[in-house]
């Protein structure tokens, strides 16, 4: 069972456009975080996010925590090739305490 | 030294070996996580260390064994390796929420 979803696996867009992604699950988390991996290198942490209905922003990049905190999205506006890359979200406090885990990932390629 | 080191960074074996992987917690952190992650996949936990004590553990084999050292440092040990563990393994340190991750290993199994 796999208790992330990461939502839409693969997203090829226009420099300029806006997009969303999404991470659901069933389960309740402590506190989600979101990833931006690239090629032959390990995940680099974006945000983490605690409280349910919490929004961040990180420049371009929004991150909205579910009130429920079972899901969470990430939009970016304006989409850059500089923002390709493979977009993880990571949860903690489902299984054991604080140990992480990871969807599969949403892969985006943003062509110039 | 800030940052997660992991050494090697890429590696070849045959099917049966064992294999030793490497990490070097970022300072201050006393906590390391073990991730496989395969092509086209999000990592998967292997196991987690708290202060030289395993505090974790995912759907790995026993094969899968690991320490971490007083000084926070980590290896990650696979016996009898199989094609299928083939992938990229990642270290992670952290001290509260989110995590560090290294460079990470990628072994390939032939």
């Amino acid at each position: 069972t796999q208790l992330l979803e990461q939502s839409p696996q693969f997203l090829s867009i226009q420099e300029g456009e806006n997009l969303t992604v999404y991470c659901n699950s069933s389960s309740v988390f402590s506190s989600l975080q979101w990833y931006r991996q690239e090629p032959g290198e390990g995940p680099v942490l974006l945000v983490t996010v605690v409280t349910g209905g919490e929004v961040k922003k990180l420049k371009r990049l929004t991150f909205q925590f579910g009130d429920a905190r079972k899901d969470s999205s990430l939009h970016i506006t304006a989409a850059q090739p500089g923002d390709t890359g493979l977009y993880l979200c990571a949860g903690a406090g489902i299984i054991r305490d604080d140990k992480i885990i990871f969807g599969k990932g949403t892969r985006l390629h943003i062509l110039p | 030294e800030t940052g997660v080191t992991q050494s090697p960074t890429h590696l070849i074996k045959t099917r049966g070996q064992q294999v030793t992987l490497r990490c070097s917690s970022q300072s201050g952190h006393n906590t390391v996580s073990w991730y496989q992650q395969a092509l086209g996949q999000g990592p998967q936990f292997i196991f987690q260390y708290y202060r030289e004590e395993e505090n974790g553990r995912g759907n790995f084999p026993p094969r899968f064994s690991g320490l971490q050292f007083p000084n926070y440092s980590s290896e990650l040990n696979v016996n009898a390796l199989e094609l299928d563990d083939s992938a990229l393994y990642l270290c992670a340190s952290s001290l509260d929420f989110g995590y560090t991750f290294g460079s990470g290993t990628r072994l390939t199994v032939v």
